[in-house]
């Protein structure tokens, strides 16, 4: 399979609990983005990286919230003492690049659930 | 303000008729996309329909048809021969070209659609 997988699928934690989510984005595609989505709502732009570099971070990505991606390929987003507020799926997508419609591909998510 | 609007929370439909989800935006840019993901229980996000802001013509794929009317800065998507596969999620999203912001995709808060046999 060649499309974009994230690890775990989902997550049990304690609040206050570190919890770490992996993706690995479709391999020649150098534009990497997360996401959250919370029950009935669409999807929140957490992040974005080109390459390894993090060129985009939204409001809602608190000091709590760190995504890397280091090589330029694979990135993971760390949540640091977890919070029930965190519980939510969250979603990797990646595209080659922002041209004629700059179509996000997805991966099926990480759900989070934070007791 | 939402930039996204999707007003019908839920939809139903029979087998193999055509139905419409609607999707209203708005934006001062003059460039910008539209795109319509579908989301099945899975959670994965899957790519449907893309209209141009200056595309002439309205988009179509397969089944997927996507009614674009600038005017009225609507964008509503047209599933024809409804299958009970196409039970999910449907998102509208918008990406502004304008710099600096063609980032990051701006969503609706979807329609459920339910195609009953």
């Amino acid at each position: 399979d060649t499309g974009v997988s994230q690890d775990p699928r989902h997550k049990i934690t304690k609040r206050g609990q570190n919890v770490t989510f992996r993706c690995d984005p479709i391999s020649e595609h150098n534009r990497l983005y997360w996401y959250r989505q919370t029950l009935g709502q669409g999807p929140e732009f957490l992040t974005y990286f080109q390459n390894e570099a993090q060129l985009e971070k939204s409001r809602l990505l608190s000091d709590r919230f760190s995504a890397e991606r280091p090589k330029g390929s694979f990135s993971t987003l760390e949540i640091q003492r977890t919070e029930q507020g965190d519980s939510a799926m969250y979603l990797c997508a990646s595209s080659p690049k922002v041209g004629i419609s700059g179509e996000l591909f997805f991966g099926e998510g990480s759900r989070l659930t934070v007791l | 303000a939402q930039k996204i609007t999707q007003t019908q929370p839920g939809m139903f439909v029979q087998e193999k008729e055509a139905v419409t989800l609607d999707c209203t935006y708005d934006t001062s840019d003059q460039s910008y996309g539209l795109f319509w993901y579908k989301q099945p229980s899975s959670g994965e996000m899957i790519f449907l329909i893309y209209q141009g802001s200056y595309d002439e013509q309205n988009a179509t794929e397969g089944r997927y048809s996507l009614n674009f009317q600038k005017a009225r800065k609507s964008a509503n998507l047209v599933i024809s021969a409804s299958q009970l596969g196409d039970s999910a999620m449907y998102f509208c999203a918008m990406r502004e070209w304008s710099a600096g912001n063609n980032r990051k995709l701006i969503w609706g808060l979807g329609t459920s659609l339910a195609v009953n046999p």
